[in-house]
């Protein structure tokens, strides 16, 4: 079965790049690796996704290993509104079934 | 659009007791979720549907049922409510595409107390 494993907190400084890792294997060959974000009181919103190598979006970078047993969310140049749980998110490769992190709680300090 | 709405926001429930939760998208769109969040936790597939007339078993289905009726209604049952169901409910929606896609939608959740 599927696993993913992430730090449980992190902590920056506003102005710093952030890098947070999830570690995932037996994950669906051809499925995309997706990354949220949750706000206090709120439901999760999509960050970015990718299958592998780079890929770059308006508010963050995702970064894939060929094996694709973990991926790397990358937030440039943090803000204080960047205060929030980071989860990733693969599909299992044996059942299909949506296999999410427990969430790594970033806090920005100024 | 409205998006995914979750009607209701809040309920407290004595044990034993049912309800029903209800989730609407007015994006079209042909998978739905249903997933617990338990305080400081990750989140956990309850069921889920692939479309009209369809649903799926997640990760935890035990104590819960499931309707899709109609394609943008989701519902989401509790026949005999106990306290270990006390959790953050959500909704979401998508449409995968060719290769999967978990870009998911999500409602406001709904905050349920069992006593």
């Amino acid at each position: 079965l599927a696993k993913t494993t992430q730090p449980i907190s992190m902590d920056s400084y506003e102005g710093q790049e952030v890098n947070i890792t999830c570690s995932h294997n037996n994950i669906a060959t051809n499925d995309y690796i997706t990354w949220y974000q949750q706000f206090p009181s709120q439901g999760p919103r999509f960050i970015i996704q990718g299958y592998k190598t780079k890929v770059t979006n308006e508010v963050a970078s995702l970064f894939i290993p060929a094996d694709r047993k973990s991926s790397t969310l990358s937030l440039p140049r943090v803000s204080l509104s960047d205060t929030a749980v980071y989860y990733c998110l693969v599909g299992d490769s044996s059942n299909y079934q949506l296999i999410w992190g427990a969430g790594t709680k970033l806090i920005i300090k100024p | 659009n409205a998006g995914v709405t979750q009607t209701p926001k809040f309920r407290v429930l004595k044990t034993g007791q049912s309800m029903t939760l209800l989730c609407a998208q007015d994006m079209n769109h042909e998978y739905m979720y249903w997933y617990r969040q338990d305080p400081g936790m990750g989140l956990r597939l309850i069921h889920y549907s692939v479309g009209e007339g369809t649903t799926a078993k997640g990760e935890v289905p035990d104590g819960y049922n499931v309707s899709r009726l109609k394609k943008q209604n989701f519902l989401l049952g509790l026949e005999s409510a106990a306290p270990s169901q006390t959790s953050v409910y959500f909704c979401a929606s998508n449409d995968p595409g060719g290769r999967l896609s978990y870009e998911q939608y999500f409602g406001p959740g709904t905050r349920l107390t069992v006593t």
